[in-house]
């Protein structure tokens, strides 16, 4: 059973624009959701992170968007830059220490 | 500080054979997790390990299976490998005190099932 549902798959983005990335997830228990960026040949690094009890976490151009009535999650990518072309996943976890589900992944290519 | 070592970087194994990956994490880091990624089912959690005892554990079958070291360092096996078994197999390490905390993965050992 697919816990945390990530939608793109892909996503072409032009420089300068605006990348936006959504997930669902189902366990209300849920309590920490975070975002990775994942280049090829490389393990997945945290991108930002945000707890259920605020609305939007802002770190440089990265902003976590989250709904918690409506159990979503997105990740909106500002003044898109083509060295942000990796995959994102979302992830969800609740009280487990490591233990992160993630969503399926979005690739996101930006184009110069 | 280092980062996440992982070895070896590649593998080649046969249908049947066993393997072991190591996973050495970052200096002071007592938690070590491990994750399987896969093309089809992404990325998907094995198990953790805080001060030499298993602490979570995912959906995978007996054939994998784990442990820590004193020094925090980690190895996982699998055994009767199995052509599904072909995956980036990553680790990652965490100070392991409390939830929402950083994981440092490693840049993972490549899998092939032949």
């Amino acid at each position: 059973q697919q816990q945390v549902k990530q939608s793109p798959q892909s996503l072409i983005v032009q420089k300068g624009g605006i990348s936006i990335i959504n997930c669902a997830y189902e366990n209300t228990a849920f309590d920490y959701f975070p975002w990775y960026q994942q280049f090829p040949g490389k393990g997945p690094a945290l991108l930002i992170a945000i707890r259920p009890d605020v609305s939007e976490k802002k770190e440089g151009r990265f902003t976590i968007s989250f709904n918690k009535s409506a159990k979503q999650f997105s990740l909106h990518i500002m003044d898109s830059q083509p060295g942000d072309s990796a995959t994102y996943f979302c992830a969800a976890s609740r009280n487990q220490g490591g233990k992160l589900i993630f969503g399926q992944g979005t690739e996101l290519s930006v184009k110069p | 500080k280092a980062g996440v070592t992982q070895t070896p970087r590649y593998l080649i194994k046969t249908r049947g054979q066993q393997v072991t990956l190591s996973c050495s994490p970052i200096s002071g880091h007592r938690s070590v997790s491990w994750y399987q990624q896969t093309p089809g089912q992404g990325l998907q959690f094995l198990f953790e390990y805080f001060s030499e005892t298993q602490r979570n554990k995912g959906n995978f079958p007996g054939r994998f299976s784990g442990r820590q070291f004193s020094n925090s360092r980690s190895e996982m096996n699998v055994s009767t490998l199995e052509l599904g078994d072909s995956a980036l197999y990553l680790c990652a390490s965490s100070l392991g005190q409390a939830l929402g905390e950083k994981l440092f993965f490693g840049s993972g050992t490549q899998l092939s099932v032949l």
